[in-house]
């Protein structure tokens, strides 16, 4: 597609489930981001993929958080045992590579019950 | 540097105003920089970007000024229409050789546009 294609658009699970968010970045962005963002609030940065540099995972707020990519196509945001505080959109951007315009995508909102 | 906090900074503009939306950037290292539009519900969009080497940029009815001696960025919008209403984030990318990680953005805390008719 011409854009970042998140899926789920929308997660509700239950407390001490995993999940798993998948973002398919734009055709040949070597860059991947993932940020989360509660309501009301600002990117809360997690993870960021760099061609075949190693992943910046200094974002990542616990062990319980972790993601790969596979080359330079899909991305997998995995949160294992998720609580009540992990509520909120997460959204995936790419860009084409250093200092270029990122593209997020639309989010998938997760709702942790 | 990133901003994750509550009470973002508002803005209120009468239509076809103008607005100035203020952002000040954390390293004076920083090289490149973008402006993003967040609508309710939906991820931020690109609207426009600037690199280190320029202090104005234009686009279609917005402008970005960098003033690189006092660490300011700045979003111009000519005639401000309800459909601006949005929140407006500013990002800002550090080169390899300031320690960070290679392109990665960070975010400002943002700033909620209110257009009123």
């Amino acid at each position: 597609g011409a854009g970042v294609s998140q899926s789920p658009s929308n997660k509700v699970t239950e407390k001490g489930k995993d999940v798993e968010l998948r973002c398919d970045p734009i055709s040949g962005h070597t860059a991947l981001y993932w940020y989360r963002q509660r309501l009301g609030q600002g990117l809360e940065f997690l993870i960021y993929f760099q061609g075949n540099s190693a992943p910046d995972k200094s974002g990542l707020p616990s062990d319980r958080f972790s993601a790969e990519r596979t080359g330079e196509s899909v991305s997998t945001l995995t949160i294992q045992r998720t609580q009540q505080e992990d509520s909120a959109v997460y959204l995936c951007a790419s860009s084409l590579g250093v200092r270029q315009g990122a593209f997020f995508g639309q989010g998938t909102r997760l709702t942790v019950v | 540097g990133e901003s994750v906090g509550l009470h973002l900074p508002t803005l209120s503009v009468q239509e076809g105003d103008n607005s100035i939306i203020n952002c000040a950037y954390s390293n004076s290292a920083s090289d490149y920089f973008i402006w993003y539009k967040q609508e309710s519900g939906k991820g931020p969009q690109f609207i426009i970007d600037i690199r280190s080497n320029m202090d104005k940029r234009q686009g279609q009815r917005v402008t970005v000024l960098l003033n690189k001696t006092v660490k300011h960025l700045s979003l111009q919008i000519a005639a401000t229409q309800p459909g601006d209403s949005a929140v407006y984030f500013c990002a800002e990318t550090l080169p390899p050789d300031r320690g960070s990680t290679l392109g990665r953005l960070y975010f400002g805390r943002g700033t909620q546009l209110t257009v009123w008719p």
